[in-house]
């Protein structure tokens, strides 16, 4: 096990809403990493926290937002849902003095 | 453009026999290489990955990837599969740039047949 949790596990939405998914990180990664796996295909990263504050983005709209949290833990907020927003969405700690990315187990989110 | 290419959306090995899943990419400098596996309703497990050095690396589970510069290519082998090697396998780059986006491949199934 990575040491990485999500929640919640499954999720369903209608389009229009706005939801909220949250991802705890191991103690000292300090860096966690969000992505999107749409059915199919592999993880797209949406963007990157370090120490509470954004520093990297994919090519994601302004609507799929992000906090870091003193703990290091994180939450991935997608306001005005799309339909083409149903995916896997993995979060990744980071372990800077090995280079390596810890992913959770993942939340599904389906819009209808 | 930077990518990854897993050229196989799906490998068929005989249990007992050597396999392979290819990996080419295209990022400029020097990147970091990795391969990940995923099993279902799972998270990406990661098996092992290349930054500097050796250009065979062993990873967990019996794994190892040959890193070749001149092809651009970062192939996963195993001399012997298992058929609880059955799995989604990626590989993924990350350009070496200071931060850890990183990029993934679509994918390649892996059937291991007993």
């Amino acid at each position: 096990e990575t040491g990485v949790t999500q929640s919640p596990t499954h999720l369903i939405k209608t389009r229009g809403q706005q939801v909220t998914l949250r991802c705890s990180s191991q103690s000292g990664h300090n860096t966690v990493s969000w992505y999107q796996q749409a059915l199919g295909q592999g993880p797209q990263f949406i963007f990157q926290y370090y120490r509470e504050e954004e520093n990297g983005r994919g090519n994601f709209p302004p609507r799929f937002s992000g906090l870091q949290f003193p703990n290091y833990s994180s939450e991935l907020n997608v306001n005005a849902l799309e339909l083409d927003d149903s995916a896997l969405y993995l979060c990744a700690t980071q372990d800077a003095s090995t280079d390596t990315q810890y992913f959770g187990p993942g939340t599904r989110l389906t819009v209808l | 453009a930077q990518s990854v290419a897993q050229p196989e959306d799906q490998v068929n090995v005989a249990e007992g026999n050597p396999l392979t899943v290819k990996c080419t990419y295209s990022v400029s400098g020097n990147p970091y290489l990795f391969w990940y596996v995923q099993y279902p309703n799972r998270g990406l497990q990661f098996l092992l990955k290349y930054i500097t050095g050796d250009n065979l690396v062993k990873g967990s589970y019996g794994f190892e990837a040959e890193f070749n510069k001149s092809q651009t290519s970062f192939h996963l082998k195993k001399p012997s599969a298992l058929v609880s090697d059955s799995a989604l396998y990626f590989c993924a780059v990350r350009p070496y740039t200071g931060g850890f986006k990183t990029i993934f491949g679509a994918g390649t199934r892996l059937f291991v047949k007993a």
